[in-house]
């Protein structure tokens, strides 16, 4: 199956700062999604984004399928964007598959 | 819509017992997925439905694990008996058609195996 390689795995930013996340994938995807997993554990959808850009306040992702790639900008961090960010994808199959994510910690 | 529910949020159980999780999908979605995360696996699918119908098993452990999905509205998830490495937490998602459509997650039942 496909495989989904996320970086940075750790990130910690100090609150207002901006950040990218990557995600890479092994084969083309037909399906993508952007999901943080808050600290109680919630997977709260962000993007549904199999291809171009999308923006939703603070938040934005794009994905390039030809080349394989996705990223999410986070833009003027606050504490409550805190957690874990997966960028599921399927190749051609129902299965979204998941990384390892990457956990962002917020500070004051 | 209320979203994928899940229950119960929290089972703790003894190792030999019997775990039955349950998941109502979003109302109109045809396909149902179960996922376990595990801090050494991560995510991964354990099974999914389309049209109540089970499409891909290979991802359920062992023959103690089974799922159903009687309808449209309703799916369970059974551990039979349970063993401590089932500690886990367990999501139910949903989608409105296959694989090639937004998933929405349920808020997981987190499961205890002592």
């Amino acid at each position: 199956g496909i495989q989904v390689e996320q970086s940075p795995p750790d990130l910690i930013l100090q609150e207002g700062a901006n950040s990218t996340l990557r995600c890479n994938f092994s084969d083309s995807v037909n399906n993508l999604q952007w999901f943080h997993q808050n600290p109680w554990g919630q997977l709260i959808n962000l993007f549904y984004i199999p291809s171009g850009t999308k923006q939703n306040g603070r938040l934005s992702a794009t994905t390039v399928a030809t080349e394989r790639y996705s990223l999410l900008y986070i833009s003027s961090s606050q504490t409550t964007d805190s957690g874990v960010y997966f960028c599921p994808s399927g190749a051609g199959s129902y299965q979204l598959t998941f990384g390892k994510g990457t956990k962002l910690s917020v500070i004051p | 819509d209320a979203g994928v529910i899940q229950s119960p949020r929290h089972e703790v159980t003894e190792m030999g017992q019997e775990v039955t999780l349950r998941c109502k999908p979003i109302s109109g979605h045809n396909s149902l997925f179960w996922y376990r995360q595990t801090m050494m696996r991560g995510l991964e699918l354990l099974i999914y439905f389309n049209n109540n119908v089970p499409i891909d098993d290979s991802g359920m452990p062992e023959d103690r694990f089974s799922a159903k999905m009687p309808n449209a509205s309703f799916s369970t998830l059974k551990i039979q008996p349970s063993e401590p490495r089932d500690s886990a937490v367990y999501f139910c998602a949903s989608s409105l058609w296959g694989a090639d459509a937004e998933a929405f997650f349920g808020q997981g039942t987190r499961l205890t195996v002592v």
